[in-house]
């Protein structure tokens, strides 16, 4: 079964710090795409940055980039320069295109910024 | 202009009513999908909708029945509502993966309490 694992419940940053936050995917797929979801307060899911599985290359947005690592099946998501407004939930979700194409959801990391 | 919406935001209502909960969306997008996501944050795929067509259907009691009048339309009628039926149900759509640009587009979720 594919399984999106994020082991950090929680986690905080100084602002203007960097933080990392951690995920792992289990699957028997050779394409599939992996994300980064933030779920601020305001509940809204806003998407911050995407993979696809067959590009070597990090995927990068701004302050925010991807350690993508396909044969350790991880996919870190580091926030460069972080800012009050990067607090949120993020999860780390994974498509798969077999039994009809969904996303997959690992169990979020809540992120709290420290002035 | 809103690129999907649902409707309500919030819903409150007593154990054992029907209701229903609508979705809509602009982005001309080919599939919809319904999430739920518990107490705990956990997202999980309800179902899925392609043109129209029933794709997904995740184990989920026959009490829920989504509707896809269109293509643009992907409402979900609940019945006999229960208690552990309470969470935050959301809508999405997406165009077809590997055609470019793949990623899923989120409601703004709907809140559903039952007493």
């Amino acid at each position: 079964a594919q399984t999106v694992t994020q082991s950090q419940p929680e986690m905080s940053v100084q602002e203007a710090e960097t933080v990392t936050l951690s995920c792992t995917y289990d699957t028997s797929e050779s394409d599939y795409y992996l994300f980064w979801y933030k779920q601020p307060p305001s509940r809204q899911m806003i998407l911050v940055i995407r993979q696809e599985a067959y590009k070597q290359q990090n995927a990068t947005e701004n302050r925010f980039s991807v350690n993508f690592q396909k044969a350790a099946k991880s996919f870190s998501l580091k926030i460069s320069d972080s800012q009050l407004g990067d607090a949120a939930m993020y999860f780390c979700a994974y498509y798969i295109y077999n039994q009809g194409g969904k996303l997959i959801f690992g169990q979020g990391t809540e992120l709290s910024v420290k002035p | 202009d809103t690129a999907v919406s649902q409707t309500p935001k919030y819903l409150v209502t007593q154990m054992g009513n029907d209701k229903s909960i609508k979705c809509e969306q602009n982005l001309g997008h080919d599939t919809m999908y319904w999430y739920k996501q518990d107490s705990k944050k956990f997202l999980k795929i309800m179902f899925s909708y392609n043109n129209k067509e029933l794709i997904i259907n995740e184990t989920v009691p026959n009490r829920f029945s989504p509707k896809s009048p269109d293509k643009a339309h992907l409402n979900l009628h609940i019945n006999s509502l229960e208690l552990g039926d309470s969470a935050v149900y959301f809508c999405a759509s997406s165009q077809e993966f590997r055609q470019g640009d793949e990623k899923l587009f989120f409601g703004s979720g709907t809140q559903l309490s039952v007493l």
